[in-house]
């Protein structure tokens, strides 16, 4: 069954420090989100990216976050300055163009840990 | 106001029992529903969803919508304690891409 591939599965960086987690897509996926969950809360919606743009960014989205479909398969997102609190798991995610399929296939995840 | 709300539990079921979860959301013209299984420390993993009001029904799960009430349902039949797992109900509305995520409802099934 075709799945979503997140790297690094865990990372630890210092604060203050640039981190870009990564993940590939299902190859006929048109639509990519990034999602993240700080430990025991909820799965958080972050941004989503069609046709090489961001189409809906949440207010957690701020000018440190960025993405990038760098080439033709992998979607990365990019934390420029990290603080305490972006430590998460962030999850990628992805669906098909289908009318009426918006179910979402998640990848395994990225546990990011700022010390 | 909260958008997405489900009961936290836990919520302990013996083992072949029927296990029911509920969910409510604010934006009246949501159209997409889903219910989101995730073991601990995995990432959600899609098992249902529905976007008509009524049931639908795949295998042991049943989703059920309501859109007067603003409600979904999911019952999980003959339960079994590998069902046991948090339950993340999610909505779609019409106007935005994106898909946002109730807290949770935690699932023991007991053997």
């Amino acid at each position: 069954e075709p799945e979503v591939t997140q790297t690094p599965s865990h990372q630890v960086t210092q604060m203050g420090q640039e981190v870009i987690l990564r993940c590939v897509p299902i190859s006929n996926h048109l639509y990519f989100y990034w999602y993240r969950q700080i430990l025991g809360q909820k799965v958080e919606f972050l941004v989503s990216f069609y046709n090489n743009e961001i189409s809906e960014k949440s207010e957690i989205f701020d000018d440190q976050f960025s993405v990038e479909r760098p080439d033709g398969s992998n979607f990365t997102l990019k934390i420029r300055s990290t603080k305490l609190e972006d430590s998460a798991m962030y999850f990628c995610a992805s669906r098909h163009q289908r009318e009426g399929d918006y179910g979402y296939t998640f990848g395994s995840g990225t546990r990011l840990t700022v010390v | 106001q909260k958008e997405v709300e489900q009961n936290s539990g836990p919520l302990s079921v013996p083992e072949g029992a029927i296990a029911s979860l509920n969910c409510t959301y604010s934006d009246r013209g949501s159209q997409s529903f889903f219910w989101y299984r995730q073991y601990s420390g995995k990432s959600p993993e899609l098992i249902m969803f529905i976007y008509s009001n009524g049931d639908k029904e795949d295998g042991r799960f049943t989703a059920q919508l309501n859109k007067a009430s603003q409600y979904v349902s999911l019952l999980i039949r003959d339960s079994q304690p590998s069902d046991s797992a948090t339950y993340l109900c999610a909505v779609k509305g019409t106007s935005y891409d994106k898909v946002i995520f109730g807290p949770g409802t935690s699932l023991s099934v007991i053997p």
